[in-house]
């Protein structure tokens, strides 16, 4: 069965570096989303991608934030300058239409800034 | 704004006891309602979606059902297995992304 896979599964990093958090969405999807979570908190929305471009972002998506489709495969979400209140899980999602079919999300990056 | 409630907060069940969950929400022109699971440290698994008002999903134990107001997700006979974190979710105004409720942390012991 198809599947959405992010990697790494957890990362650690220190206040102020970048990251790179990696997903590779389920092959014939058009529609790729990042949501984030932070520990015992809601699922929330981050920014959704369409066309090779931003469709939609939250007001957590700030300038810090960048996504890119740089192949075919992957799609990355990088946080330039990390703070510690960005430690959270880090889920990619992707769906075969918009928001109103069911979108397929993948296992998560753990994320912990330091 | 969108909002999508969930109660109980948590629910602690015997193997075998039946119970159900609840997902209201305030949007306007409903476009679908999602349900999905969460184990700890996963990412969700997506269960069910339902469209109108009247509409039913059945999956093993689990079955959801939708009203012009909530979503109920019955689960008959649980075994400890679906123990998890059950999400509901539905597409915001745009029908661009999913907003998602706090969930319901369900324990079912054997």
């Amino acid at each position: 069965e198809p599947e959405v896979t992010q990697t790494p599964s957890h990362q650690v990093t220190q206040m102020g570096q970048e990251v790179i958090l990696r997903c590779v969405p389920i092959s014939n999807h058009l529609y790729f989303y990042w949501y984030r979570q932070i520990l015992g908190q809601k699922v929330e929305f981050l920014v959704s991608f369409y066309n090779n471009e931003i469709s939609e972002k939250s007001e957590i998506f700030d300038d810090q934030f960048s996504v890119e489709r740089p192949d075919g495969s992957n799609f990355t979400l990088k946080i330039r300058s990390t703070k510690l209140e960005d430690s959270a899980m880090y889920f990619c999602a992707s769906n075969r239409d918009r928001g109103n079919t069911e979108a397929f999300f993948g296992q998560g990056t753990r994320l912990t800034v330091v | 704004e969108d909002q999508v409630t969930q109660s109980p907060e948590a629910l602690r069940l015997q193997e075998g006891e039946s119970s159900s969950l609840n997902c209201s929400y305030t949007v306007s022109g409903l476009r679908g309602l999602f349900w999905y699971r969460q184990d700890p440290g996963k990412g969700p698994e997506f269960l069910f979606t339902l469209y109108s008002a009247g509409e039913e999903k059945e999956k093993e134990r689990l079955k959801a059902t939708l009203t012009k107001k909530e979503s109920f997700l019955h689960i008959t006979a649980p075994k400890p297995e679906d123990s998890a974190t059950y999400l509901c979710a539905v597409p915001d105004n745009y029908g661009q992304n999913f907003v998602f409720g706090p969930g319901t942390r369900l324990s079912v012991l054997p």
